[in-house]
């Protein structure tokens, strides 16, 4: 079946360390998108795409990294200069590059750093 | 910002009609609203939107005012299958992003 692929589920990362998170499509979506959430809290925009080989920053992409190499992939790389990095991160996509009312999520992934 | 208001937690008893508000006083004329469900742990699901008129699918009914100032999203017998948290969002067919709030946390009672 078709669908927004995130991996891993869950990952614990030291301090310092760099991680980078997997999404994988299938749906033929020109756009994707990375949200961040924190407990009990709204998402939040971290970095988006509507093409390949091009990305921009939303609201919180200070200490992230993105590639849009392929139109299925769009991994997010967390990096060391993310200062509060423990949170559940969603990726998505949607099916025509601009209309983004209707997004497909992901499960998800929770990111631990101890 | 979100561009809109919603009630953080409501209550409704299984199964009578869930009546979500939500209010968008500073909408534009071509801006769409949207709901989505995210229940706990898992990533949000798109439920229904509209623009002028009442919208209704095999989810949840959507009832926006003349005005357009705010609407409402009815599940219809709510189970405890639809304890989530519901986010109201307003944009533009054609908006490069969505920005979420923080919804409302519905609680199905038993």
């Amino acid at each position: 079946d078709g669908g927004i692929t995130q991996s891993p589920k869950y990952l614990f990362r030291k301090e310092g360390q760099n991680v980078t998170l997997s999404c994988e499509q299938n749906l033929n979506h020109d756009a994707m998108y990375w949200y961040r959430q924190d407990p009990g809290q709204g998402l939040r925009l971290i970095y988006y795409s509507q093409i390949v080989n091009d990305f921009q920053k939303g609201d919180i992409a200070e200490g992230y990294s993105v590639s849009r190499e392929k139109k299925e992939s769009f991994p997010l790389t967390v990096t060391s200069a993310q200062k509060n990095p423990t949170a559940f991160y969603l990726c998505a996509s949607s099916i025509i590059s601009g209309a983004t009312g209707e997004l497909f999520f992901g499960e998800g992934s929770r990111l631990t750093v101890l | 910002d979100a561009k809109t208001t919603q009630p953080p937690s409501m209550d409704c008893a299984e199964g009578r009609a869930a009546n979500l508000p939500c209010n968008h006083s500073t909408i534009s004329g071509n801006e769409y609203v949207y709901w989505y469900r995210q229940i706990h742990s898992q990533g949000p699901q798109y439920i229904i939107h509209g623009l002028k008129n009442n919208e209704t699918n095999e989810m949840a009914s959507l009832i926006i005012t003349e005005d357009r100032k705010s609407s409402t999203l009815i599940l219809p017998h709510a189970t405890l299958r639809d304890t989530a948290v519901y986010y109201c969002i307003v944009l533009l067919y054609r908006d490069d992003k969505i920005i979420f709030g923080k919804g409302t946390r519905l609680h199905i009672l038993p």
